[in-house]
């Protein structure tokens, strides 16, 4: 298997734009995660599903965000209009159970300006 | 709630010494914990994990303790290698169904 696939790697975009990352989980894998990564606030959570449905999504910062999974095969997480403050890293992980190793794809650097 | 909190920012060790980075928990309800590797431009990448009803568990170079009494774990690492140089994220489970990270320790491995 291929690991955890995260598309684009890089994504520049200017202050009110619509910003859309993308994760393929490992296949198999019930549960998919999306972090955010900052130096201020180092890893967050901000969404998880189980088997497509989203569990727990407390940790989204606000409405401009939301996140999707329409099939077992891919996830999306879309911000829009975005701010210069959502630029981080954005990780998806997977795994098989709730409580188990999570495996994280490579991650997208989003830069607003 | 859960938050996680490692001792030090930065740790550098001779290379073949062994390092050890800690690591403390809040929520005495965890039960399952996991030390994460990231280096730069990569995401974080599974070391080892040990659940509560555990106390050591060794892997290859790889030594993780947990001290239930004073919510404490450490990962211990033997002859370290450049190659470990990155940082380091403990993470806790324990309500609430999510795993919280720790602010990480980078590691740094001089010659």
């Amino acid at each position: 298997d291929a690991g955890v696939i995260q598309s684009p790697r890089h994504e520049v975009t200017e202050m009110g734009q619509e910003v859309t990352l993308r994760c393929k989980p490992i296949s198999g894998h019930d549960y998919l995660f999306w972090y955010r990564q900052t130096m201020m606030r180092g890893l967050e959570l901000l969404i998880y599903f189980n088997n497509n449905v989203p569990i727990d999504d407390s940790g989204m910062p606000e409405d401009r965000f939301s996140a999707k999974m329409p099939n077992a095969s891919f996830s999306n997480l879309k911000i829009q209009p975005s701010e210069p403050r959502d630029s981080a890293v954005y990780f998806c992980a997977s795994s098989l159970a709730v409580v188990d190793e999570q495996f994280f794809g490579p991650g997208t650097r989003l830069t607003v300006l | 709630g859960e938050s996680v909190g490692l001792h030090l920012p930065t740790l550098s060790v001779q290379e073949g010494d062994n390092s050890i980075i800690n690591c403390a928990y809040s929520n005495s309800a965890s039960d399952y914990f996991i030390w994460y590797k990231q280096e730069s431009g990569k995401g974080p990448q599974f070391i080892i994990d040990i659940r509560s009803n555990m106390d050591k568990r060794q892997g290859q170079r790889v030594t993780v303790l947990l001290n239930k009494t004073v919510k404490h774990l450490s990962l211990q690492i033997a002859a370290t290698q450049p190659g470990d140089s990155a940082v380091y994220f403990c993470a806790a489970w324990g309500g609430g169904n999510k795993l919280t990270f720790g602010t990480g320790t980078q590691l740094k491995v001089e010659l």
